[in-house]
């Protein structure tokens, strides 16, 4: 079965405080892709990041960095230095083809995070 | 430039009607799907089509249909609306199965009443 858990349903942090939303996922394919979007209140979904499976590396965009953990299936995206800008419900998904060869998108039940001023 | 269009934005309708949400692409992608979000579930696949004349349920079909009769459109009928329908409905489409970019439209509030 495949699967992305986010076990933060919310967070709340003062402005300028780190946060990491914790991701982590289960699939039994080897190649699979783990993506990041953001859903700020306007209600659209932005995407932040993709990543294959294959490519471990830590990921660093400004004020954003994603760490990719296959030992521990974890995909955590942080976010440095927060700003009230930042304050949206923030989902984890995975794609894999699985035994069925349908390769769609599966989504965390998404993480709420409130950035105070 | 390319899109992804949902139509209505916004839609009141009572419990029984027969609704119809739009999604229109003009990404020429051939995978396109629908997804409803309810707080507490994330985004949940209801429906997903890899081509013209293909059309595959999803975790929460039951009370949905879908058709595919071009590439660009994937409309998705509720046969007769309920309250537990009432939901944001999001569609998005794919290039590729595995890894392609996923490009979603900006969602169909809808309120069953």
């Amino acid at each position: 079965a495949q699967k992305v858990t986010q076990a933060q349903t919310e967070i709340s942090v003062v402005e300028k405080e780190d946060v990491t939303l914790d991701c982590v996922y289960e699939t039994r394919d080897t190649t699979y892709y783990l993506f990041w979007y953001k859903q700020p209140p306007s209600g659209e979904l932005v995407f932040l990041i993709r990543r294959n499976s294959f490519d471990e590396q830590n990921e660093i965009s400004g004020r954003y960095s994603w760490n990719f953990q296959k030992s521990t299936s974890s995909f955590n995206f942080t976010i440095t230095a927060s700003q009230v800008v930042d304050s949206a419900v923030y989902f984890c998904a995975l794609n894999a083809l699985g035994s069925s060869n349908t390769g769609k998108l599966i989504f965390g039940q998404g993480t709420t995070l409130q950035v105070k001023p | 430039d390319a899109e992804i269009t949902q139509s209505p934005r916004h839609k009141i309708t009572e419990t029984g009607r027969q609704v119809t949400l739009a999604c229109h692409q003009t990404w020429n992608h051939n995978n396109m799907f629908w997804y409803r979000q309810d707080l507490g579930h994330g985004l949940r696949l209801i429906h997903y089509s890899y081509g013209v004349q293909d059309t595959n349920k999803g975790e929460v079909s039951d009370g949905y249909s879908v058709s595919r009769s071009n590439t660009e459109d994937l409309p998705l009928t509720l046969e007769s609306a309920a309250s537990s329908q009432t939901s944001v409905y999001f569609c998005a489409s794919s290039e590729n199965r595995l890894g392609g970019g996923y490009t979603f439209g900006s969602g169909t509030r809808l309120t069953v009443v």
